[in-house]
């Protein structure tokens, strides 16, 4: 079945440490998307990328980073920088004919 | 910047209908789109409505646009216990139809038995 995965679905850290999120999608998606969920915020996108080896910050991207080596990943990386890390990360990808986004399970991450 | 405001809190008894509104600044978009959140788990897509349409109807779902106002609103009809979860209007940024979507902060609906 077509999808997007998303691992790990609970994630604890401790201050000052990096975190990477994987995310992999096959429905051979051009264009895949970070949202940051908050309670009572809606979703603001985080990074983005149109195509592979490309990618461009969204409205909150200070303190992550990301890559896009293949097609199919798009892993986002929350580094020690970013004040208020505690969230839950939704990676997404877009089907270029209706601009639907299609996300996956999320994942939740704490910072102890 | 664009901004998409909806209220946080909706409670209805089941069988009743509910109306979640959401109003947005950008009015350049091709599409609007309402999502759904149930617990714990990504969104998907509920429905959408091109920006040339007035209404939109789809089983139990129907969807206003006021272009004047700039305001969306999410019909749902004979209200279940399984449409409790959270519903986001979204407008594409900078208008387009690709996936840079500005979220409103999402309406909690809550379906008392």
């Amino acid at each position: 079945d077509g999808g997007i995965t998303q691992s790990p679905k609970y994630l604890f850290r401790k201050e000052g440490q990096n975190v990477t999120l994987s995310c992999e999608q096959n429905l051979n998606h051009d264009a895949m998307y970070w949202y940051r969920q908050d309670p009572g915020q809606g979703l603001r996108l985080i990074y983005y990328s149109q195509i592979v080896n490309d990618f461009q910050k969204g409205d909150i991207a200070e303190g992550y980073s990301v890559s896009r080596e293949k097609k199919e990943s798009f892993p986002l990386t929350v580094t020690s920088a970013q004040k208020n890390p505690t969230a839950f990360y939704l990676c997404a990808s877009t089907d270029r004919n209706t601009g639907e986004l299609f996300f996956g399970e999320g994942s939740r991450l704490t910072v102890l | 910047g664009e901004d998409v405001e909806q209220s946080l809190f909706l409670s209805v008894r089941e069988g009743d209908s509910s109306v979640i509104n959401c109003t947005y600044t950008d009015s350049s978009s091709t599409y609007l789109y309402w999502y759904k959140q149930e617990p714990g788990a990504g969104l998907q897509l509920l429905t959408y409505i091109f920006s040339n349409m007035d209404m939109k109807q789809d089983q139990r779902l129907t969807v206003l646009l006021n272009k004047k106002d700039k305001h969306l609103s999410l019909r749902i009809a004979d209200t279940q216990t399984g449409d409790s979860a959270i519903y986001f209007c979204a407008d594409p940024q900078g208008g387009t139809s690709y996936g840079k979507l500005t979220f409103g902060q999402g309406t909690i609906l809550t379906v008392h038995p």
